[in-house]
């Protein structure tokens, strides 16, 4: 009974380096959403994906920032010439529905290092 | 603007004691409220969740409190353990849409 799938869970990158973060859902789930968090602080939405479609990017970065849901495979968050503002740990979540009351059940986080 | 760097909220309590973290909320029109805890180096873990047209509901040892008049929500631990010990996190969904909102969390801390 496998929950989320985060990998890495640490990952450093140079300025300027490509980082790709994965993630598994629950199985079953179709819905998965991204969320970043700073030292001390809650976690904020990026992303919310269902199977190869972006549902909302509201709270991604305009530039740099991109994600996927493939048909088949893990979800995708992947951040292009990462500057040190990127450091941060990324969590994915996933619900086995769109609907408000469908709980999202979170993985463990990648933590990502700028150097 | 963002609040960077600032230290969490702390509560402290005695092993045995009950605990009641508060959250204020910011969107009237918010209709979904979740509180998740949050141990070092791990993700958000599910506690317990409310809909706007309830204003308590109760799970083992955890009791959500909503008061929509002030916008306020807390979480009642009762018998609180040292497991219990994490960061606290209410989040609210303000619908249009599946995406949850965070507040800033809180640090429980059972002394023994």
């Amino acid at each position: 009974n496998a929950g989320v799938m985060q990998n890495p869970r640490h990952l450093v990158r140079r300025r300027g380096q490509e980082a790709r973060l994965r993630c598994s859902p629950v199985k079953g789930h179709s819905h998965v959403y991204w969320y970043r968090q700073l030292p001390e602080e809650g976690l904020k939405f990026m992303v919310y994906l269902q199977k190869e479609n972006i549902i909302d990017e509201s709270g991604m970065p305009k530039e740099r920032f991109s994600a996927e849901f493939p048909k088949e495979g893990p979800s995708i968050l992947r951040i292009q010439q990462v500057v040190r503002g990127d450091s941060a740990a990324y969590f994915c979540a996933s619900s086995p529905g769109g609907q408000i009351a469908d709980t999202q059940y979170f993985g463990p986080g990648t933590r990502l290092t700028v150097l | 603007g963002e609040s960077v760097g600032l230290h969490l909220p702390t509560l402290s309590v005695q092993e045995g004691d009950n605990s009641i973290i508060n959250c204020a909320y910011s969107n009237s029109a918010s209709d979904y409220f979740i509180w998740y805890k949050q141990e070092s180096g791990k993700g958000p873990q599910f506690i317990i969740d409310i809909r706007s047209n309830m204003d308590k509901r109760q799970g083992q040892r955890v009791t959500v409190l909503l008061n929509k008049t002030v916008k306020h929500l807390s979480l009642q631990i009762a018998a609180t353990q040292p497991g219990d010990s994490a960061v606290y996190f209410c989040a609210e969904n303000m619908g249009g849409g599946n995406k949850l909102t965070f507040g800033t969390g809180t640090q429980l801390k059972v002394e023994l």
